[in-house]
């Protein structure tokens, strides 16, 4: 089965600095995996997929993530915050059949001025 | 218009009470997800869909039943609502022959039961 952790439910950083937002993945198969983000009383979109095209996936609003088979990992970066970032991130991995996403418990983003 | 679309988009109802919410969708996915959202535990998957003729169980699924009435159509119904119940409630779709499941979602219902 499925799994993802994303440790720390917020994470705040200043406007312009780096925001780094981990999650890794557990599966017994080549994982599909997702980035979302949801933003305040809206539903979930998509920031960026790594379908093993890549392991350097650029997504939109200047986000990417890098997917690393030996850490299990596919943590999302963005070189300089905007306050238009702060939103709710969830990272997801598709089973097997590629039927199902099973999703992180979420990490809201906080950007101070 | 948005692809795919949440009916209520709030609803506040008492215990022991039916609750119907809907979705629809304007994308042509054959595949219908419902999924809750509660602070902390991120998105859990209570019923899904993949055609009108079936239906599938997801991890969350006591409490709950489904209704696939059309291509376009998944209705979610609470048939006596409890508090713990209280919650946001996700509408998604799917292209089977998509790019590895990426799923798109409704707007959201939030549900709050008294």
């Amino acid at each position: 089965a499925q799994s993802v952790t994303q440790l720390g439910s917020h994470v705040s950083v200043s406007e312009g600095a780096l925001v780094l937002l981990r999650c890794n993945y557990s599966s017994s198969v080549p994982p599909y995996l997702f980035w979302y983000v949801q933003y305040p009383n809206q539903g979930l979109q998509l920031l960026l997929k790594y379908t093993s095209a890549a392991t350097l996936v650029k997504g939109i609003n200047g986000f990417e993530a890098e997917f690393k088979k030996s850490e299990t990992s596919f943590h999302l970066t963005k070189p300089s915050a905007h306050m238009s970032d702060a939103a709710e991130y969830f990272c997801a991995v598709s089973d097997a059949s590629g039927s199902k996403l099973t999703f992180g418990k979420g990490i809201t983003l906080s950007v101070r001025p | 218009d948005a692809d795919v679309t949440q009916t209520p988009r709030n609803r506040i109802t008492k215990t022991g009470k039916r609750i119907m919410l809907e979705c629809s969708q304007t994308k042509g996915h054959d595949r219908m997800y419902w999924y809750r959202q509660d602070p902390g535990l991120g998105l859990r998957l209570i019923y899904y869909s993949f055609d009108v003729k079936d239906i599938n169980k997801g991890e969350i699924s006591d409490g709950y039943s489904v209704s696939r009435q059309a291509q376009a159509k998944f209705s979610l119904s609470l048939e006596s609502a409890i508090p713990n119940q209280t919650a946001l409630y996700f509408c998604a779709t799917s292209d089977p022959g998509g790019a590895h499941n990426e799923q798109f979602f409704g707007p959201g219902t939030r549900l709050t039961v008294l």
